[in-house]
């Protein structure tokens, strides 16, 4: 089935710094790739998305490129800011039934 | 619009008791999920609906948990009786179209259930 692999968290960064977070995937077809994200007391929202190769997803500052030959999808923030903290959830997103698979999530915190 | 609306938020029971969540999906979104959130993991589907029927449930388990949407809008997902590692967040989200890969899912608020 499908999976997902994401760095292991969690993520400390002081304001302003660059984020990375890495996602590698399997799947089954040409998935859709989604980050989700999950704010402190907050439900899952979709930051970005990217539907096929080379594809750049984009939202709040935050970019994605759907890497089809290293099955990657790695997000990236140039300057976080505090209210960034929150949990990370990488998805492909696959098959007839569109189901998507998440993976551990990452806990990233923003110290002033 | 308004967004998927899940009840109860919070719910406390003993092992071998029963409990009920509810959800009502975006207004004409056909797929229905229903997931499992283990605290530090990322959410499990249980159950998907599309309309009023069940097209992926192979990781319900099906001795405990059980599913309907009877008229094809909201939904109510049973567990009895309950375990300690039903311990979680259930979530639901819905989707507008099937088939689809990049439609988003907008997921609901969730209801964390602790068994005791």
């Amino acid at each position: 089935g499908d999976s997902v692999t994401q760095m292991e968290g969690p993520v400390t960064l002081s304001e302003e710094a660059f984020l990375t977070i890495n996602c590698t995937y399997t799947a089954t077809g040409y998935p859709s790739l989604f980050w989700y994200v999950q704010y402190p007391g907050e439900g899952l929202q979709l930051l970005l998305k990217a539907t096929k190769a080379d594809d750049k997803g984009s939202n709040k500052g935050f970019e994605a490129t759907y890497r089809k030959e290293t099955t990657s999808f790695h997000l990236e923030k140039g300057s976080v800011q505090v209210s960034d903290s929150a949990v990370y959830f990488c998805a492909p997103n696959t098959g007839a039934n569109s189901k998507l698979t998440f993976g551990k999530g990452i806990t990233l915190s923003v110290r002033p | 619009e308004a967004g998927v609306a899940q009840s109860p938020r919070y719910k406390i029971i003993e092992k071998r008791q029963s409990v009920a969540f509810w959800c009502n999906p975006i207004s004409g979104h056909a797929t229905l999920y229903w997931y499992q959130q283990i605290l530090g993991q990322g959410p499990k589907l249980l159950i998907q609906f599309q309309n009023n029927g069940v097209v992926d449930d192979s990781q319900l388990p099906k001795d405990r948990f059980s599913a309907e949407r009877l008229k094809g809008v909201d939904s109510t997902l049973k567990i009895q009786p309950a375990k300690l590692e039903d311990s979680a967040v259930y979530l639901c989200a819905s989707r507008k179209l099937r088939g689809r890969t990049e439609n988003e899912q907008f997921f609901g608020p969730g209801t964390r259930l602790t068994v005791l």
